[in-house]
């Protein structure tokens, strides 16, 4: 189930269960969305990245899907792991403008065995 | 993909006491650099954005005189707390882009500070 209190919102998977991470974005002009994990004490990982000309991009495992009319961003996992589990976080950028990333509030994946 | 190192992970200091953070780009020239502070449980949340050559520009509530950015050249950056207190404790990550590799920023394994 999912949970959204004061901390990060927790998502709890069974080990081989399908993961659906959401992120809702403000900028309606960022054109470019980054999916990163985090693993605890580290910096995080980049997994998968999209652009606003595309609504869908598969990687292994995971998929991004990028809703620009409600500015939704979500990532899937498919058959996840015990390794998945970590804090995944949805950036947002408007490419080439140098601008830094904004990231996301964050989910906490716990996949359970 | 491109590497970026950061040093130290982890620093101990007392209240006071200054510390430096570094930030390198191993393979590749980073025209711009970001500082991110991340608190636990919580987002990484924008420091400042330094391109080399040039004064950092800070986020607003970021004083500028208490965390020092340098970045003196194409793949080093470094971020100096000064006079750190125990609320300055938290987990410091850097991030570089270039401009030759196009959008992506690449991350620092990051930097947990404790101040004591």
């Amino acid at each position: 189930g999912e949970s959204v209190g004061l901390h990060l919102p927790t998502l709890s998977v069974q080990e081989g269960d399908n993961s659906i991470i959401n992120c809702a974005y403000s900028n309606s002009a960022s054109d470019y969305f980054i999916w990163y994990k985090q693993e605890s004490g580290k910096g995080p990982q980049f997994i998968i990245d999209i652009r606003s000309n595309m609504d869908k991009r598969q990687g292994q495992r995971v998929t991004v899907l990028l809703n620009k009319t409600v500015k939704h961003l979500s990532l899937q996992i498919a058959a996840t792991q015990p390794g998945d589990s970590a804090v995944y976080f949805c950036a947002e950028n408007i490419s080439d403008s140098g601008y830094a990333l904004n990231f996301g509030k964050g989910t906490s994946l716990l996949v359970t065995p | 993909g491109a590497v970026v190192s950061q040093h130290p992970s982890r620093v101990i200091c007392k209240s006071g006491t200054s510390v430096k953070i570094e930030c390198r780009s191993l393979d590749f020239q980073a025209t711009t650099m970001f500082w991110y502070r991340q608190f636990p449980k919580q987002s990484l949340m924008l420091m400042a954005t330094s391109n080399e050559g040039s004064k950092a520009t800070y986020e607003q509530g970021v004083e500028k005189d208490k965390f020092l950015i340098n970045h003196a050249s194409l793949t080093l950056s470094t971020l100096t707390v000064t006079s750190a207190h125990p609320e300055d404790s938290s987990f410091y990550i850097c991030s570089a882009r270039s401009r030759r590799r196009g959008t992506e920023a690449f991350f620092g394994q990051g930097t947990r500070l404790t101040v004591v």
